[in-house]
C-alpha cells in the first residue's frame, strides 16, 4: 500500500519557468519529508526538507509547501534549468522508516 | 550533507554465484543503514534496514537466505546477494543515517548488478 504518491510520473517544463512537483500522502501521523533528486544510475541527493511544523520552507530555487490538511506537499523550482532533469522522488521519514513515492521524471527544456 | 559510498558500482556475475556489495559512511557513523532495489521506472522498493550490530528488518516478500545483509560496524553495511539469478538484476541502493535525531538519509551511489 504505497503510503506516499506521486500522481504525475513526468512532467515537461519550459527553461526559466517554474516546475512544480506534486506529493500526497496518506497518514497524518508523519511528521518529515523530504525531497530527493535523482540521476540516472546514480543514488538520490536529498535536496530539500519540511517539518510538520512548517508550512514552507525555502533554499535558494526550491521551496517546499506542506498542506497538512489536504495532506499534499509541493516542490517549487524556479526558475528551471535545464540541470534540474531528473527523477524527484518525495519521501516522508517517522521513526525509522523512510516512505518514498514513486518518483516524477522532471525534463526542462532549454 | 554527508558522504555515503557504495562499491562497486556495477557489477556483472554468473548465475548462481554470489556477489557482494559494500556500503560505507564516510564521514559519520551510520546507526542505521537502509537497502533498496528500484526496478526500471519504478520506485525504491526498502528490502531491509539494518542497525549496526543487530540482524536486519527484512521487508516483507524479500528473502532473507538470499539477500544477507551484514552491519558489523557504524560505517559498514554489506548487502551479498547469493546464487544470484537473472531476476535478481537490478539497481540496488544503500543509505544511511546517523544517530537518533537524524532526519536525513543520505544515499550511496547505487549498483548495478547484471546476471547473466
Amino acid at each position: 500500500d504505497q503510503q506516499v504518491k506521486q500522481n504525475s510520473p513526468s512532467l515537461s517544463v519550459q527553461e526559466g519557468r517554474i516546475s512544480i512537483l506534486n506529493c500526497d500522502y496518506t497518514n497524518s501521523m508523519f511528521d518529515y519529508f523530504l525531497w530527493y533528486k535523482k540521476y540516472p544510475a546514480e543514488g538520490p541527493t536529498f535536496l530539500i526538507s519540511i517539518s510538520s511544523i512548517k508550512d514552507k520552507n525555502e533554499d535558494g530555487r526550491f521551496t517546499v509547501f506542506l498542506n497538512k490538511s489536504a495532506k499534499h506537499l509541493s516542490l517549487h523550482i524556479v526558475p528551471s534549468q535545464p540541470g534540474d532533469s531528473a527523477v524527484y522522488f518525495c519521501a516522508t521519514n517517522t521513526g525509522n522508516q523512510f516512505y518514498f513515492g514513486t518518483g516524477t521524471s522532471l525534463t526542462v527544456i532549454p | 550533507g554527508a558522504v555515503v559510498s557504495q562499491h562497486p558500482s556495477w557489477v556483472i556475475c554468473k548465475s548462481g554465484t554470489s556477489v557482494k556489495i559494500e556500503c560505507r559512511s564516510l564521514d559519520f557513523q551510520a546507526t542505521t543503514m537502509f537497502w533498496y532495489r528500484q526496478f526500471p521506472k519504478q520506485s525504491l522498493m526498502l528490502m531491509a534496514t539494518s542497525n549496526e550490530g543487530s540482524k536486519a528488518t527484512y521487508e516483507q516478500g524479500v528473502e532473507k537466505d538470499k539477500f544477507l545483509i551484514n552491519h558489523a560496524s557504524l560505517t559498514l553495511s554489506t548487502l551479498t546477494v547469493t546464487s544470484a539469478h537473472p531476476e535478481d538484476s537490478s539497481f540496488y541502493i544503500c543509505s544511511a543515517r546517523g544517530a537518533f535525531g537524524w532526519t536525513e538519509a543520505f544515499f550511496g551511489q547505487g549498483t548495478r548488478l547484471t546476471v547473466v
